[in-house]
C-alpha cells in the first residue's frame, strides 16, 4: 500500500527565514510526485510534478526536489502570502493498474509571520 | 479560463437524509476524480471516471455512496442515509488525459458537508 508522510505537521517562520518541508513516500513504483498548496476553505492548487530521482523544479520562492525515498519543498525568503497547507501526493504504478489516483500526505501547515 | 466548479459549496444535512453533490470539470477533461478530505487530513480517493465510465470505485466507503457521470462531463456524488462520519469536504478534480498517462489533476473548491 502506498504511503506518504509529511513533516513537520506545522511550521512557523519569520518573513525571510528560509526552510524546507519534507515528504517521505513508499510506493511500489513511482509514476509521479505532486506538490499542492491549499488555502483555508479552498481546493488544492497545483504547484509541481516530479517524475524521477534527481529532478528539481522551481517556481518563485519555491523549489521542489526528489530522491528515491523523499521529496523536499524548499522555501526561500518566504512572505506572509506563502502561508498555507502544503500537500504532497504520489501517483504509483501497481499491478492492479490503478496508476492514476493520488495518495496524499496529511500536509504541512506553514505560517509566515511579517 | 474556468476551473473546476462544485455545488453547493456548503451542505448541512440531518442524519438519515440523502444528499447530492455536483461537479463541473474543466471543459474537455477526460478524467474526473472524487476525493474526501476530513478535517486536518489530506484528501482520500473515492472514485474515478474516464469519460462516462466509472473505472474505479474502490475508495467509496460504503454502498451508501454512489457516483455517476452519465454524459462524460458533469458528475454527481450521491450519499444516501447520511451519517455523522460522512461529515467532510468532498473534492472533485479533473485532468485532461486518460488513465494511461500521468497528468495534473486540477481541483475544485470542494463541498463541505456537515451531518447533524
Amino acid at each position: 500500500e502506498d504511503q506518504v508522510t509529511q513533516s513537520p505537521e506545522a511550521l512557523r517562520l519569520q518573513e525571510g527565514e528560509s526552510s524546507s518541508l519534507n515528504c517521505s513516500y513508499t510506493v511500489s513504483g513511482l509514476r509521479g510526485l505532486f506538490w499542492y498548496r491549499q488555502d483555508p476553505g479552498k481546493g488544492p492548487e497545483f504547484l509541481f510534478t516530479l517524475y524521477s530521482a534527481g529532478e528539481e523544479k522551481e517556481k518563485e520562492r519555491l523549489k521542489a526536489t526528489l530522491t528515491k525515498k523523499e521529496s523536499f519543498l524548499h522555501i526561500t525568503a518566504p512572505k506572509p502570502e506563502d502561508s498555507a497547507t502544503y500537500l504532497c501526493a504520489v501517483q504509483s504504478l501497481n499491478s492492479g493498474g490503478s496508476n492514476y489516483k493520488l495518495t496524499f500526505g496529511k500536509g504541512t501547515l506553514l505560517t509566515v509571520n511579517p | 479560463g474556468a476551473g473546476v466548479s462544485q455545488s453547493p459549496r456548503y451542505k448541512v444535512a440531518k442524519r438519515g437524509q440523502d444528499v447530492a453533490l455536483r461537479c463541473d470539470p474543466i471543459s474537455g477533461h477526460v478524467s474526473l476524480f472524487w476525493y474526501q478530505q476530513a478535517l486536518g487530513q489530506g484528501p482520500e480517493f473515492l472514485t474515478y471516471f474516464q469519460n462516462e465510465a466509472q473505472l474505479d470505485k474502490s475508495g467509496l466507503p460504503s454502498d451508501r455512496f454512489f457516483a455517476e457521470r452519465p454524459e462524460g462531463s458533469v458528475s454527481t456524488l450521491k450519499i444516501q442515509r447520511t451519517q455523522q462520519e460522512d461529515s467532510a469536504v468532498y473534492l472533485c478534480a479533473s485532468s485532461p488525459l486518460g488513465r494511461t498517462r500521468t497528468d495534473t489533476q486540477y481541483f475544485g473548491p470542494g463541498t463541505r458537508l456537515t451531518v447533524l
